[in-house]
């Protein structure tokens, strides 16, 4: 399969824990983005790289989020000192540099449950 | 206002119904439009591209209006397979190099009942 994996699949924490989540996009795409969806809301947009720089964040990443994609292939999303309102599907997506560039392809998502 | 809303649903329609979404958006400096397909607890999927012009893929027609800043989908025919959260999506371009951020809608659910 060479659409976009991420990893794990399910994370469960205890409120206070910090988790980290790698996004693998499709090879030959510079672009990634990563999304946020709670129960019965759209995805929202978090951050976007393009290659290994992070040139946009949404005020919804909070100082306790950070994300990385240090050689501009996967990515790596960390929450510290977790909370019960940061459950939720953790998406990622990717799009090529070229072409219909605005075209995002989805990742499974990652679905966190913090206690 | 949401930058993007669309019709609350559920729509339950029985097979064979033609069931028809509507979407609004409020950013006038939007420049694509998708519909998206969701199925329960998985990631969102591109169904289709939207434009003025209209497109038709199958059974599905989308259709979008700009001087209204609405956009359509008709899904004639309907299968059971085609039970799923219809995600209306508009792009702009975002303040970093090469950006394009989707709005995403909260979705409409879709039941089509045998």
């Amino acid at each position: 399969d060479t659409g976009v994996s991420q990893d794990p699949r399910h994370k469960i924490t205890k409120r206070g824990q910090n988790v980290t989540f790698r996004c693998d996009p499709i090879s030959e795409h510079n672009r990634l983005y990563w999304y946020r969806q709670t129960l019965g809301q759209g995805p929202e947009f978090l951050t976007y790289f393009q290659n290994e720089a992070q040139l946009e964040k949404s005020r919804l990443l909070s100082d306790r989020f950070s994300a990385e994609r240090p050689k501009g292939s996967f990515s790596t999303l960390e929450i510290q000192r977790t909370e019960q309102g940061d459950s939720a599907m953790y998406l990622c997506a990717s799009s090529p540099s070229g072409g219909i560039t605005d075209t995002q392809y989805f990742g499974p998502g990652t679905r966190l449950t913090v206690l | 206002r949401k930058e993007v809303e669309q019709d609350p649903g559920p729509f339950n329609v029985p097979e064979g119904a033609t069931v028809a979404f509507n979407c609004t958006y409020s950013n006038s400096a939007s420049q694509s439009f998708f519909w998206y397909r969701q199925d329960c607890r998985k990631e969102p999927k591109l169904l289709m591209s939207v434009y003025s012009s209209g497109n038709e893929d199958g059974r599905f027609t989308a259709q979008l209006n700009r001087a209204s800043q609405y956009i359509s989908l008709l899904i004639r025919d309907s299968k059971l397979s085609d039970s799923a959260t219809y995600l209306c999506v508009v792009t702009r371009k975002g303040s970093g190099a090469g950006s394009y951020q989707l709005t995403f809608g909260k979705g409409t659910k879709l039941s089509v009942i045998p």
